[in-house]
């Protein structure tokens, strides 16, 4: 089965903090995504990747960064954290062949940024 | 908005009973997805129905789809209360991405 980790479950930080949300999936899949869910709001692509060392920005990027040194790991980075940035995080990840872009997810971090 | 639309937005209904999501979308689709969300936690994948296919099951779910309406329906046959939890549809959207419906929020009482 395939396995999506996300580091944490709840995170606390404060305004103006970096903050690191960890993303590892053992499946050896090319493409990650980093989504943030808000009430009413749905699932919203922040940031994916489809290479190790490539990133694409998707729907709202403004705010976040992400790295990509090996294929199974994606890091999501709140460069300086905004109480608007509080939210449910969700990493996924997904083949690029004979897929049919089937994602897989982590269980998700709840940030609270205060 | 490039999402689909899934109605109900909410439905609430008794253990035994069947549940209909029905969910819409505005471009041409490849394949259609059904993922499933328990309360906190990430989504699970139900069942994807290509755009050749009319309908699938899976189990107690009922996938159809109809592309000249471009919607798509999600019928849960003799629901349990473990079934209480989002459930959205979601298609691709180009580079092996996927766009998520807001979802139909699903409470089956016992």
């Amino acid at each position: 089965d395939v396995k999506v980790t996300q580091s944490s479950r709840y995170l606390v930080k404060r305004t103006g903090e970096k903050v690191f949300l960890e993303c590892v999936q053992d499946m050896d899949h090319e493409n990650m995504f980093w989504y943030r869910q808000d009430p009413g709001l749905g699932l919203r692509l922040i940031y994916f990747s489809y290479d190790v060392k490539m990133k694409e920005k998707g729907d709202i990027p403004e705010g976040y960064s992400v790295s990509r040194e090996k294929k199974e790991r994606f890091s999501l980075i709140l460069e300086s954290a905004s109480t608007n940035q509080t939210s449910m995080y969700l990493c996924a990840s997904s083949a690029s062949r004979g897929s049919l872009d089937i994602q897989y997810f982590g269980a998700g971090t709840r940030l609270s940024v205060l | 908005s490039q999402q689909g639309e899934e109605d109900p937005q909410a439905l609430s209904i008794q253990e035994g009973e069947n549940a209909t999501m029905n969910c819409s979308y505005k471009t041409s689709i490849n394949n259609l997805q059904w993922y499933r969300q328990n309360s906190g936690r990430g989504l699970v994948h139900l069942i994807l129905i290509r755009s050749n296919e009319r309908e699938k099951h899976s189990g107690r779910l009922r996938v159809t789809l109809d592309t000249s309406k471009k919607s798509s329906s999600l019928l849960i046959t003799a629901s349990r209360a473990a079934d209480t939890a989002s459930y959205f549809c979601a298609r691709t959207g180009g580079y092996n991405k996927l766009i998520f419906g807001a979802g139909t929020r699903l409470a089956v009482h016992p």
